[in-house]
């Protein structure tokens, strides 16, 4: 089973609608969870942190169940500039150190007028 | 806004050759990492660096690879000699804490690196 893993797309969807992502994480023991943004040939950027309760950040809102190990991103009145691809992100978070991040393939999403 | 740096932005190299990646992560922070990105393909970790010293390493991370930081702004990867499946794009990135809280890393530009 892959470390993260996410629906590749793409997701081809009007401006103006409502687009959900979903990701599912192997490693029970993750302990921080995030959602990236990487437009063509550049670095991934931080869109949120997801935390237990559920977050949102203006039209976006990203939702985190431990027990079934899944995040979710949902991204409101799709804007054109929103195309990009969405990269699901876990940390391990080891005491100590490391904080290594783990990638999931990311989900491509193109909004169209 | 302050950011994470990386030069050059494209590399191109023979193989078998070394290389040195160049990144200044963002001023306060004090981990610091590398990733890579193969095209077409997902980032992947390679290395985490804390205090002076590697904290993480992965298995993609072997002899061939090394970090330093220099001075005090400069953080470094030297791939000793370069093989084919090196060609890639390679993300520095820094966070101003580890495990707990502030934990989130912000990426550099990358640098194309081309092994011919």
């Amino acid at each position: 089973r892959k470390e993260v893993e996410q629906d590749p797309g793409p997701f081809n969807v009007p401006e103006g609608a409502t687009v959900a992502f979903n990701c599912t994480y192997s490693n029970s023991a993750s302990q921080s969870f995030f959602w990236y943004r990487q437009d063509c040939r550049k670095e991934p950027k931080l869109l949120m942190s997801v935390y237990s309760s559920g977050n949102e950040d203006g039209r976006f809102t990203a939702q985190l169940n431990r027990a079934s190990q899944y995040i979710s991103l949902l991204i409101r009145d799709s804007k054109l500039s929103d195309s990009a691809t969405y990269l699901c992100v876990v940390n391990k978070g080891v005491t100590g150190g490391g904080n290594k991040l783990t990638f999931g393939t990311g989900t491509q999403l193109k909004v169209e007028l | 806004e302050p950011e994470v740096t990386q030069t050059p932005s494209h590399q191109v190299t023979q193989m078998g050759q070394e290389v040195i990646l160049r990144c200044v992560p963002i001023s306060n922070h004090l981990y610091f990492y590398w990733y890579r990105q193969i095209l077409g393909q997902k980032v992947e970790f390679l290395v985490s660096f804390y205090n002076n010293e590697i904290s993480e390493k992965s298995e993609i991370f072997d002899d061939q690879f090394s970090v330093e930081r220099p001075d005090g702004s400069n953080f470094t990867l030297k791939i000793r000699s370069t093989k084919l499946e090196d060609s890639a794009m390679y993300f520095c990135a820094s966070s101003e804490l580890g495990t707990l809280g502030a934990n989130e890393q912000f990426f550099g530009p990358g640098t194309r690196l081309t092994v011919l």
